[in-house]
């Protein structure tokens, strides 16, 4: 079945430092691919998405690229702030399901 | 619109008694869906609705669980007889149709069984 998987946490950094966050997967087909973020207390927020392979998603500093020779999404920005300190879901919709999968999630630590 | 509105935010429940979450999802959206987290890991799946009909449950969701949307628009979760192992955030989130533009959750209940 499908399945995601990130890199363990805590990921610590200090600000300004560059951050990656690795996430594979498994899945059937051609599944679109994405990363939430979640802030203590609240749920989670779409953070980007990318539907097809080499597809780039980017919002608010982030980017992941959809890379289907290595099965990844890993998720990159070049400067950190303490902001950005929360827990980073790797997630993916398989082709014809209407169920995401979501990974187990990797808290991000920004130390100022 | 304000997005996905659940509520409570909080419940604390003795243990087997029963509790009631209802989640709003965002009006256009016609997919709804509930998940359960627990500390440290990522969300879970329990089941979904398109419009009124609940099309997928989660072998996850017990006998004890119940959904619900009438009407197509809110939905209800009950937990009958909580347990301990019941303790988690429950999420509920919506989309539209194909889901591939992403999923709206909303903040979610923590429910506590003591």
């Amino acid at each position: 079945g499908d399945s995601v998987t990130q890199m363990e946490g805590p990921v610590t950094l200090s600000e300004e430092a560059f951050l990656t966050i690795n996430c594979t997967y498994t899945a059937t087909g051609y599944p679109s691919l994405f990363w939430y973020v979640q802030y203590p207390g609240e749920g989670l927020q779409l953070l980007l998405k990318a539907t097809k392979a080499d597809d780039k998603g980017s919002n608010k500093g982030f980017e992941a690229t959809y890379r289907k020779e290595t099965t990844s999404f890993h998720l990159e920005k070049g400067s950190v702030q303490v902001s950005d300190s929360a827990v980073y879901f790797c997630a993916l919709l398989s082709g014809g399901s209407y169920i995401p999968t979501f990974g187990r999630g990797t808290s991000l630590i920004v130390h100022p | 619109d304000t997005g996905v509105s659940q509520n409570p935010r909080h419940k604390i429940t003795k243990r087997g008694q029963n509790v009631t979450f209802r989640c709003d999802p965002i009006s256009e959206h016609n997919r709804l869906y509930w998940y359960r987290q627990t500390l440290g890991q990522g969300p879970e799946f329990l089941t979904y609705f398109q419009n009124e009909a609940q099309l997928e449950k989660s072998r996850l969701l017990s006998d004890r669980f119940s959904a619900e949307r009438p009407k197509g628009s809110f939905s209800t979760l009950e937990i009958q007889r909580t347990e301990q192992g019941d303790s988690a955030m429950y999420l509920c989130a919506s989309s539209l149709q194909s889901g591939a533009d992403g999923y709206t959750f909303g903040s979610g209940t923590r429910l506590t069984v003591v």
